[in-house]
């Protein structure tokens, strides 16, 4: 079945560092992938999507390039700022499995001053 | 522009007690409707979806129910609390069978004692 793989947290950088969450996937067919963004006890907000192969999802001064051929969708900022602390989901949905969205894990991110 | 709403914020109940939690959407309709539940410190496990009113489908054997007597209302309940129930409720939507983004409520936090 689908499923979605991401880097384990927790990661702890200094402001201004580079970042980079890894996430990989396992899907039948095309499917539609997703970076999402959780603050502290607040729910899920969608950060950036790319539907489809080479497609660049950006926000916020983050991105992620859907990779077919890696299977992968890598999420990455330049520069980190405290604010952008927070747990990242990678998640992915196909027509399917239109339904249902497959999650990765999370992964935790401090950014420390 | 749509909305998600989610009662109450958070929740401390005793074991043995009932629950009822409430998602409703706004400015959208025949929604996707799902119910995740996320432990302390874990990923997200979806619990219940619905493609329309009535209809449930159950992910996950367990001690809770779901229910949607209207287009834009979901509801999540169970008759007796367990202390592994406790955790943070998230409600999602996503527009019918396109492939799109799902959106998230900002959650009930459930602590049983």
């Amino acid at each position: 079945g689908d499923s979605v793989t991401q880097m384990e947290g927790p990661v702890t950088l200094s402001e201004e560092a580079f970042l980079t969450i890894n996430c990989t996937y396992t899907a039948t067919g095309y499917p539609s992938l997703f970076w999402y963004v959780q603050y502290p006890g607040e729910g899920l907000q969608l950060l950036l999507k790319a539907t489809k192969a080479d497609d660049k999802g950006s926000n916020k001064g983050f991105e992620a390039t859907y990779r077919k051929e890696t299977t992968s969708f890598h999420l990455e900022k330049g520069s980190v700022q405290v604010s952008d602390s927070a747990v990242y989901f990678c998640a992915l949905t196909n027509q399917n499995t239109g339904n249902q969205f497959y999650f990765g894990t999370g992964t935790s991110l401090t950014v420390i001053p | 522009s749509q909305t998600i709403h989610q009662w109450p914020a958070t929740l401390v109940q005793p074991v043995g007690s009932p629950l009822s939690l409430e998602c409703t959407v706004e400015g959208t309709s025949n929604p996707n409707l799902y119910w995740y539940r996320q432990a302390a410190g874990r990923g997200l496990q979806l619990l219940f979806y619905s493609v329309g009113i009535g209809q449930i489908s159950s992910e996950v054997p367990q001690n809770l129910s779901a229910s949607r007597p209207q287009d834009r209302q979901f509801i999540l309940s169970s008759k007796k609390l367990l202390l592994s129930d406790s955790g943070f409720y998230l409600c999602a939507w996503k527009e019918g069978l396109a492939i799109d983004t799902q959106y998230f409520g900002p959650g009930t936090r459930l602590t049983v004692l």
